[in-house]
């Protein structure tokens, strides 16, 4: 079955500090590739996508793109804010809607001042 | 109000109790899903819901019991539930079902059994 695998953390950065956090998948098919964020007491927001090998997606000074031949999806972001601190969540979706998401186990980042 | 909207925010129950969740979408789409976030796990898909017709139950245990009277709405039925069933319980809404859609996520239910 499909699997998303992301480091879990907790991440502790300054701010200013660049961003890197790695995920690797495995699916069946030619999956679509998202990065959601999550802040404490609410749910999750998408962050950014790609749907095809070599798309960038980027929002927010965030960025990752599709590697196909790694089959990664690693998130970059060039100098973190305290505002950023947050679960982030790499998830995948191979099978269309009706197998919903597979996310990974989230990535707990704190930034400090 | 635009997005996912959930409610109750939070909820405790006991495993006698019997209650309900509520989703509603403000955002035209035709899908709309459960799930379950627990701590040190991924999150874990429950039900899906397309144009009101549930297409997938993930082995959910029957204690949790879904409903989607239209595209806008969904419930989750709770009863009989047990301790290790406390969770965050997440909906979430996308325009279709092509894996290109993302999904759009509410902010979740707090539920805890005693």
């Amino acid at each position: 079955g499909d699997s998303v695998t992301q480091m879990e953390g907790p991440v502790t950065l300054s701010e200013e500090a660049f961003l890197t956090i790695n995920c690797t998948y495995t699916a069946t098919g030619y999956p679509s590739l998202f990065w959601y964020v999550q802040y404490p007491g609410e749910g999750l927001q998408l962050l950014l996508k790609a749907t095809k090998a070599d798309d960038k997606g980027s929002n927010k000074g965030f960025e990752a793109t599709y590697r196909k031949e790694t089959t990664s999806f690693h998130l970059e972001k060039g100098s973190v804010q305290v505002s950023d601190s947050a679960v982030y969540f790499c998830a995948l979706n191979s099978g269309g809607g009706a197998d919903g998401l597979t996310f990974g186990k989230g990535t707990h980042l704190i930034i400090q001042p | 109000e635009t997005g996912v909207t959930q409610t109750p925010r939070h909820l405790v129950m006991g495993m006698t109790n019997k209650k309900s969740l509520k989703c509603e979408q403000h955002l035209g789409h035709n899908a709309m899903y459960w799930y379950k976030q627990s701590a040190k796990k991924p999150l874990e898909l429950m039900f899906v819901y397309n144009f009101k017709e549930q297409t997938e139950n993930n082995s959910v245990p029957s204690r949790f019991s879904p409903e989607c009277p239209n595209s806008s709405h969904l419930f989750l039925h709770l009863h009989t539930l047990q301790p290790e069933d406390s969770a965050l319980y997440l909906c979430a809404s996308s325009q279709g079902m092509e894996n290109n859609q993302p999904q759009h996520f509410g902010d979740g239910t707090r539920l805890s059994i005693l």
